[in-house]
């Protein structure tokens, strides 16, 4: 069975663009969820999908959306782009909504300049 | 305020020897606690679980331990390898929220 798939695995992008990065769970997992990592940090929660809906959202501002189509697919858009949006992001998908066990993909390295 | 926390930035051992990786953690609600490890260029893997209701989860060479009353958790791997060398994160979530919160990481390296 494939793993999690994140696409592009690597972005570079200046300040006040807007940028979309893709995520495919595992086939069957029906949650995704959003992560950001910064150099010595841990992993900052963004949002999980499930069904095509939110179920939770992080404390980050709105110029981080996401959304999760009916094949589970998911994307996440950051506009205006800030020098501190530099990160990993990181998709994790799970069977269902709340189930605990995660599985994360490679992720997105973005660098914003 | 950080809500789960690992204070060793960094551990080092020696092969064959037991490495112990530690987590706090403060909200009272978290119920479910996981560990990943995370090698570079790659996202987190799952290793291993505990559940509120259980002090021990054991799964090969790794264990982990957890004391709700001193609200910390501990993974022990034993005897420590080479291919062990990664970064280790501690997760907590609460059942009700769907979300994990993890910590900082604790960089293991394991030397031959």
């Amino acid at each position: 069975k494939a793993g999690v798939t994140q696409t592009p695995r690597y972005l570079i992008k200046t300040r006040g663009q807007q940028v979309t990065l893709s995520c495919s769970p595992i086939s069957g997992h029906r949650s995704v969820s959003w992560y950001q990592q910064t150099p010595g940090q841990g992993l900052q929660f963004l949002f999980e999908y499930f069904s095509e809906t939110q179920r939770n959202k992080g404390n980050f501002p709105g110029r981080f959306s996401g959304r999760q189509f009916s094949n589970s697919r998911s994307e996440m858009n950051v506009s205006t782009l800030e020098l501190g949006d530099s990160a990993l992001y990181l998709c994790a998908s799970s069977l269902v909504a709340g189930k605990h066990e995660q599985f994360f993909g490679p992720g997105t390295r973005l660098t914003v300049l | 305020d950080q809500q789960v926390k690992q204070n060793s930035p960094s551990l080092s051992v020696q092969e064959g020897r037991i490495s112990i990786l530690n987590c706090d953690y403060t909200n009272s609600m978290f119920d479910y606690f996981l560990w990943y490890k995370k090698y570079p260029a790659e996202g987190p893997t799952f290793l291993i679980s505990i559940s509120s209701i259980k002090d021990k989860n054991e799964d090969g060479r790794f264990t982990v331990f957890l004391n709700k009353s001193a609200k910390h958790l501990s993974l022990h791997i034993v005897p420590s390898q080479p291919g062990d060398s990664a970064v280790y994160f501690c997760a907590a979530r609460s059942t009700n929220a769907g979300k994990s919160t993890f910590g900082d990481g604790t960089t293991l390296t394991v030397k031959p």
